[in-house]
């Protein structure tokens, strides 16, 4: 079946604009994950959400993160007055349930703010 | 989560057995050790996961020291297409549990060589 799918690939924007980076996770999964990787780095949680709710968003970095998953399903993250530190590979996981064993990750958004 | 300390690289021949170590001597009682590993490009995918036995599946073996303060991932024939970054990463399992996501650290680079 399909994996877990993240749109934009790749996303070029400039300082200070506004970013929505979408998520589709695995059919039936409830548990969704957001990390975010920097060049030579792991990968470092975001925020979680299991259903429609965030059940864990502490690792938001600021106010201009935030995070969404109206149905439960499709999770959009969303970036506003972007900063070039912001530039990073942003991934996606999802997860049957949240105790799961395997999180199942997207290859991830590109996104770099000149 | 409990850190864990993972050499910056590692190189073995192909066809040979590569033996990843792990030291996560903070460990808890209820954590588990996973491994994750990313090929250039693409998302973590996992590997392997134990509590304190000694666990095998299709892709490696992780052999858990008594005490549980360190591990070994062992790909029994490497291959170049195992070439990536392997991380340890011990993570509490279970239900309703606040600590879900995965906490990378630096992780091993794997560079399989012919």
């Amino acid at each position: 079946g399909a994996g877990v799918s993240q749109t934009p690939s790749n996303k070029v924007t400039e300082k200070g604009k506004y970013v929505e980076l979408r998520c589709d996770p695995i059919s039936g999964h409830t548990a969704l994950y957001w990390y975010r990787q920097s060049l030579g780095q792991g990968p470092e949680f975001l925020i979680y959400f299991q259903g429609t709710g965030a059940a864990d968003d502490s690792g938001l970095p600021n106010d201009r993160f935030f995070a969404v998953r109206p149905e439960g399903s499709v999770s959009t993250l969303k970036i506003q007055r972007t900063e070039r530190g912001d530039s990073a590979v942003y991934l996606c996981a999802s997860s049957f349930e949240d105790s799961d064993n395997e999180q199942f990750f997207g290859p991830g958004t590109r996104l770099t703010v000149l | 989560d409990a850190k864990t300390t993972q050499p910056t690289s590692m190189d073995c021949a192909e066809g040979r057995a590569a033996n990843l170590p792990c030291n996560h001597s903070t460990i808890s009682g209820n954590e588990y050790v996973y491994w994750y590993r990313q090929i250039h490009s693409q998302g973590p995918q996992y590997i392997i996961h134990g509590l304190k036995n000694n666990e095998t599946n299709e892709m490696a073996s992780l052999i858990i020291t008594e005490d549980r303060k360190s591990s070994t991932l062992i790909l029994p024939h490497a291959t170049l297409r195992d070439t990536a970054v392997y991380y340890c990463i011990v993570r509490v399992a279970g239900y309703n549990n606040a600590g879900n996501m995965l906490t990378f650290g630096g992780g091993t680079r794997l560079m399989v060589k012919p």
